[in-house]
């Protein structure tokens, strides 16, 4: 079984612009959770997508967004980059969105904003 | 507002050794304990969860304990390895529709052979 995917591996991308990320979960899964990760501020929650719909947001400015399709891919858009926004952009996927199972991660998306 | 602390920060032992990771949160009212692991440049890797009802969970050479009184969690590592060289996440999830989990900042563990 494919784990989860996540397109590209690597982004170099100047302020001011915006970047698109996608995230193709295990097959079978409905529920695709965004996760932050940074050396200062650790692992930080964005926002969780399960049957299409936001069900859970972080702490994040408007200037994050996402979507799911109804395949239950995922894509993570960043808005009017900053520099602050350059960070490893992880994407985990489970079969629900119950807590009692365990979430399986992608390999992330490395962004840089220069 | 949830805290979730590891301690160190970086762990180096010989190859053969028994290790504990320690994992810290600050409120007890936790829905349940998931253990990763993350290689270098990588994503993670789930290694166990314990439900709020549990006290252990035990996978190979693994075993993650849970005590939600004290707001902690260990996590045994026996017979250490070189492949075991990477980083330890602890995260807990505060409710069962809760998504959002809140995750320490990891030990780093390099086993030498």
């Amino acid at each position: 079984k494919a784990g989860v995917t996540q397109t590209p591996r690597y982004l170099i991308k100047t302020r001011g612009q915006q970047v698109t990320l996608s995230c193709s979960p295990i097959s079978g899964h409905r529920s695709v959770s965004w996760y932050q990760q940074t050396p200062g501020q650790g692992l930080q929650f964005l926002f969780e997508y399960f049957s299409e719909t936001q069900r859970n947001k972080g702490n994040f400015p408007g200037r994050f967004s996402g979507r799911q399709f109804s395949n239950s891919r995922s894509e993570m858009n960043v808005s009017t980059l900053e520099l602050g926004d350059s960070a490893l952009y992880l994407c985990a996927s489970r079969p629900t969105n119950f807590g009692n199972s365990p979430l399986h991660f992608g390999n992330g998306t490395r962004l840089t904003v220069t | 507002k949830q805290e979730v602390t590891q301690i160190p920060a970086a762990l180096s032992v010989p190859e053969g050794e028994n290790l504990v990771l320690n994992c810290s949160f600050t409120d007890s009212a936790i829905y349940n304990l998931q253990w990763f692991r993350q290689d270098p440049g990588k994503g993670l890797t789930s290694l166990l969860l314990i439900q709020s009802s549990q006290r252990e969970q035990t996978s190979g050479r693994l075993n993650a304990s849970l005590d939600k009184s004290s707001g902690r969690s260990t996590l045994y590592i026996a017979a250490s390895q070189p492949g075991d060289s990477a980083t330890y996440l602890c995260a807990v999830l505060l409710n069962q529709a809760g998504t959002a989990l809140i995750f320490g900042k990891g030990t780093t563990l390099s086993v030498s052979s």
